[in-house]
């Protein structure tokens, strides 16, 4: 079966830096996305890696290795407002997105 | 900036009651996702269309679900009757096409509480 995995919830100071991981077993890899969720609101995007290494967004950055099945969202600068869940999604060989059930980070003064 | 458009966005029914969902995607995408999310859970993908065709439905319950984009542009989600398990974020997504670089982007949703 297909399964993503990431922890349920973690916790991070304002200011500080988090790091959430992913590992996924996907029939097939077409590329790992990151969206960012606040409670009750949409899924919006955050990343995309489909090839190897560090892709840099400002305050947020994305790693992925497909020879391990793993990634992570590295959140630098903390602010409260990232206060939020962070879903890891892998496009499959059918390009179809299996989605993680999200890491919920809340953010302490 | 485009956005998926979607309503309601709230919507409480009693079980047995019929509920139609409305979405609009972005301008030019071709692909439209209908999801189900549960509190708690990640996304659920319960219908794709590519244009006007069905491209995956293995997850609808289609006993009691529906869905379709008569023109390829929006798209309604049925449900009849409801059920209590039914409660919960509905989101609509649309994509430029279904490319390995193509991201999804979802609508505000609409919740859903059947009592």
């Amino acid at each position: 079966g297909q399964n993503i995995d990431q922890p349920t919830e973690m916790t991070a100071t304002e200011g500080a830096i988090v790091q959430i991981n992913c590992t996924y077993q996907t029939s097939g890899f077409n590329g790992l996305f990151w969206y960012q969720q606040h409670a009750g609101e949409a899924p919006t995007f955050l990343s995309y890696n489909v090839l190897d290494g560090l892709e840099e967004k400002g305050r947020f950055s994305s790693f992925l290795s497909r020879s391990k099945g793993y990634s992570y969202l590295l959140l630098k600068e903390l602010q409260m407002k990232d206060s939020a869940s962070y879903l890891c999604a892998v496009k499959d060989s059918n390009y179809q997105l299996i989605w993680g059930a999200g890491t919920k980070l809340i953010i302490k003064p | 900036e485009a956005e998926v458009a979607q309503s309601p966005r709230y919507k409480i029914t009693e079980k047995s009651q019929a509920v139609a969902f409305w979405c609009d995607p972005i301008s030019g995408h071709a692909t439209l996702y209908w999801y189900r999310q549960i509190l708690g859970q990640g996304p659920e993908l319960l219908v794709q269309f590519q244009d006007e065709s069905v491209v995956d439905d293995s997850q609808l319950p289609k006993d009691r679900f529906s869905a379709e984009r008569l023109k390829g542009v929006d798209s309604t989600l049925k449900i009849q009757p409801a059920e209590l398990g039914d409660s919960a974020m509905y989101l609509c997504a649309s994509s430029r096409g279904l490319a390995d670089q193509e991201t999804q982007y979802f609508g505000p949703g609409t919740r859903l509480l059947v009592l």
